[in-house]
């Protein structure tokens, strides 16, 4: 079975500095795709960043970025510069070879002014 | 305006009384999903089309039907619910399959009494 862990259901950090959210996977499958989600409190699911398995540059998206390590199936996300938007649930996700997806617990993230 | 459409956003019902959620997407893509999201649990895989007229299950079918006969169009419908399908209902789509980002309706609050 696929499974997605998310270890921390809550995690906060203060205005301006960097936190990192874990998780790890589970998967026999060689060719996969990583995701992280976000959904603030209106509910919407937002793409924050994506990660292909055969490609082993960590993802960057402006103060997103990602710890992919392949071999320990890890797939942590990193803020920096924390903003007071960034407070939200964010979901990692896996995809399979078979379009199937799969979503983490979440963390909740709360960002201290 | 790119986006994905559910109707109705609220709905409150009785066990055994049919009822289907429809979700729309104007932007072309082949792929379509329904998930629901319970807390605790993230969010959930029911089923899943490639295109038209091909679903498939996800994680959690059972209770569940769904069809594509229109490649913009994929009615969630649920013929006897039952309370343990109370729940968010989000319809998402993405261009070709599930390695690209999903774009996320606003989500149906159902409640099963």
């Amino acid at each position: 079975a696929q499974t997605v862990t998310q270890s921390q259901p809550e995690m906060s950090v203060q205005e301006a500095e960097t936190v990192t959210l874990s998780c790890t996977y589970d998967t026999s499958e060689s060719d996969y795709y990583l995701f992280w989600y976000k959904q603030p409190p209106s509910r919407q699911m937002i793409l924050v960043i994506r990660q292909e398995a055969y490609k082993q540059q960590n993802a960057t998206e402006n103060r997103f970025s990602v710890n992919f390590q392949k071999a320990a199936k890890s797939f942590s996300l990193k803020i920096s510069d924390s903003q007071l938007g960034d407070a939200a649930m964010y979901f990692c996700a896996y995809t399979t070879p078979s379009n199937q997806f799969y979503f983490g617990t979440g963390t909740s993230l709360t960002v201290i002014p | 305006e790119a986006q994905v459409t559910q109707n109705p956003r609220y709905l409150i019902t009785v066990t055994g009384k049919k009822l289907t959620v429809t979700c729309s997407q104007n932007m072309n893509h082949e792929y379509m999903s329904w998930y629901r999201q319970d807390p605790g649990l993230g969010l959930r895989q029911i089923y899943y089309s490639m295109n038209v007229e091909v679903t498939d299950k996800g994680d959690v079918p059972e209770g569940y039907k769904v069809s594509r006969k229109e490649k913009r169009n994929f009615p969630l419908i649920l013929e006897s619910p039952s309370p343990n399908q109370t729940s968010l209902y989000f319809c998402a789509s993405s261009l070709s399959s599930v390695n690209y980002e999903q774009y996320f309706g606003p989500g149906t609050r159902l409640t099963v009494t």
